[in-house]
């Protein structure tokens, strides 16, 4: 069965250092994955994407996710952490001919100044 | 803004009671999602529709029902209504039905069941 694990509920880091968010899937096939950010009271917005070619793949805000097939994973990184990141990430997996997603737990993470 | 919709924002309701969620898609998607997102289940599929016609099931319960109309907007019907159905709501549409298109999230509606 499809799953995705995120192993980390909260993370804190402070504004400037470097951010590693993970998620492992678990997917029979070449897998389509997501991360997706949630503020407080909003929906969710695509950060990036992964359907094939090179693994290593840039989105918006300065993120970047690298997809591992031998270790199933596709950590969510950026370099400098800014204040306004403080969020809710939530890293997806999606089917080859349908449009569901299925979604990790979601990592929240606090920027401390 | 994503450009999709969803109405109301809020709603407060009673156990057994019976409501109706809608969702307004962005111009030109005429795939619609459904998503639950609750404490204890995290975000989880419900349903998607395209072009009328339902395409994927997930986690929906029997209690619960939607369709998408001819002009794509989509509607959640939630009924029996029971304490643990407290949730977010998210409605998302797409151009195309399958996974390799970026699905666009509404606000949401938190249905909260007293």
């Amino acid at each position: 069965a499809q799953s995705v694990t995120q192993p980390d509920i909260h993370i804190t880091v402070s504004e400037g250092a470097s951010l590693e968010l993970r998620c492992n899937y678990s997917y029979g096939a070449t897998p389509y994955l997501f991360w997706y950010v949630q503020s407080p009271g909003q929906g969710l917005q695509l950060l990036l994407k992964y359907f094939s070619g090179d693994t290593l793949v840039q989105g918006i805000k300065g993120f970047e996710a690298e997809f591992k097939r031998s270790q199933s994973s596709f950590n969510l990184r950026k370099p400098s952490v800014h204040w306004s990141d403080a969020a809710e990430y939530f890293c997806a997996v999606g089917s080859s001919n349908t449009g569901k997603l299925i979604f990790g737990q979601g990592t929240t993470l606090q920027v401390k100044p | 803004d994503s450009g999709v919709t969803q109405t109301p924002k809020h709603l407060i309701t009673a156990t057994g009671q019976r409501v109706t969620l809608r969702c307004s898609p962005r111009s030109g998607d005429l795939s619609v999602y459904w998503y639950q997102q609750s404490l204890d289940q995290g975000l989880q599929f419900l349903i998607q529709y395209y072009n009328g016609e339902e395409r994927a099931k997930g986690n929906i319960l029997e209690r619960f029902s939607a369709q998408q109309f001819p002009d794509l907007h989509s509607e959640l019907n939630l009924s029996s209504l029971e304490l643990g159905d407290s949730a977010l709501y998210f409605c998302a549409s797409s151009v195309n039905p399958t996974s390799n298109n970026e699905q666009f999230f509404g606000p949401g509606t938190r249905l909260t069941v007293l």
